[in-house]
């Protein structure tokens, strides 16, 4: 079935470093990508995504490009600031189910210290 | 309200006990999902909404596990005579059609059973 792997964390950076957190998948067809963060003590929230190969989802200084060929998602972003200590997820979305279910990742946890 | 609540925010229970957690989606949100989050551990999916039928049971993980809509709005996740592993944060979304694959979460409900 389908799946989301992660690189495990959790991961520590100083501010302003720059951050790649890894994600691949595997799924039949075309899902759309999705990557979402949890702040602390707060449910988790959509910061972006992309629905076809190619596409760039971007949001606060976050990226994630759409590699069909290697199955990848991965999350960038140039200089992470404290308020970045998050666990970031990725996830999926197939349609082959009768509904847009969506599978997440472990989650990777991120600290980001002054 | 303007986002997802769940109550309580917190709840600790004997084992053997019943407990009840409660989700209010989005005004007007006709699909609502249930999700487990264990320490450590990614979104666990438990079961899909949508309006007020559950065509998808199939993250539930035992018959201790039921859930309920009523008027297509508030749900009910009610866990009987709770185990030690059923200790997780339950997090609940919901989501409308008109947004495509987003998923809006709640802040989620604490179970702890001693």
């Amino acid at each position: 079935g389908d799946s989301v792997t992660q690189m495990e964390g959790p991961v520590t950076l100083s501010e302003e470093a720059f951050l790649t957190i890894n994600c691949t998948y595997t799924a039949t067809g075309y899902p759309s990508l999705f990557w979402y963060v949890q702040y602390p003590g707060e449910g988790l929230q959509l910061l972006l995504k992309a629905t076809k190969a190619d596409d760039k989802g971007s949001n606060k200084g976050f990226e994630a490009t759409y590699r069909k060929e290697t199955t990848s998602f991965h999350l960038e972003k140039g200089s992470v600031q404290v308020s970045d200590s998050a666990v970031y997820f990725c996830a999926l979305s197939d349609m082959k189910t009768s509904y847009d279910k969506v599978i997440f990742g472990p989650g990777t946890s991120l600290s980001v210290i002054p | 309200g303007a986002g997802v609540s769940q109550s309580p925010s917190n709840k600790v229970t004997e084992k053997g006990k019943d407990v009840e957690l409660r989700c209010d989606p989005i005004s007007g949100h006709t699909a609502l999902y249930w999700y487990r989050q264990s320490l450590g551990q990614g979104l666990e999916f438990l079961i899909y909404f949508q309006g007020n039928s559950a065509p998808d049971k199939s993250g539930l993980p035992s018959d201790r596990f039921s859930a309920e809509r009523t008027g297509g709005s508030v749900s009910t996740l009610t866990i009987q005579r709770t185990q030690q592993e059923d200790s997780a944060v339950y997090l609940c979304a919901s989501s409308s059609p008109r947004v495509y694959n987003e998923q809006f979460f709640g802040p989620g409900t604490r179970l702890t059973v001693l």
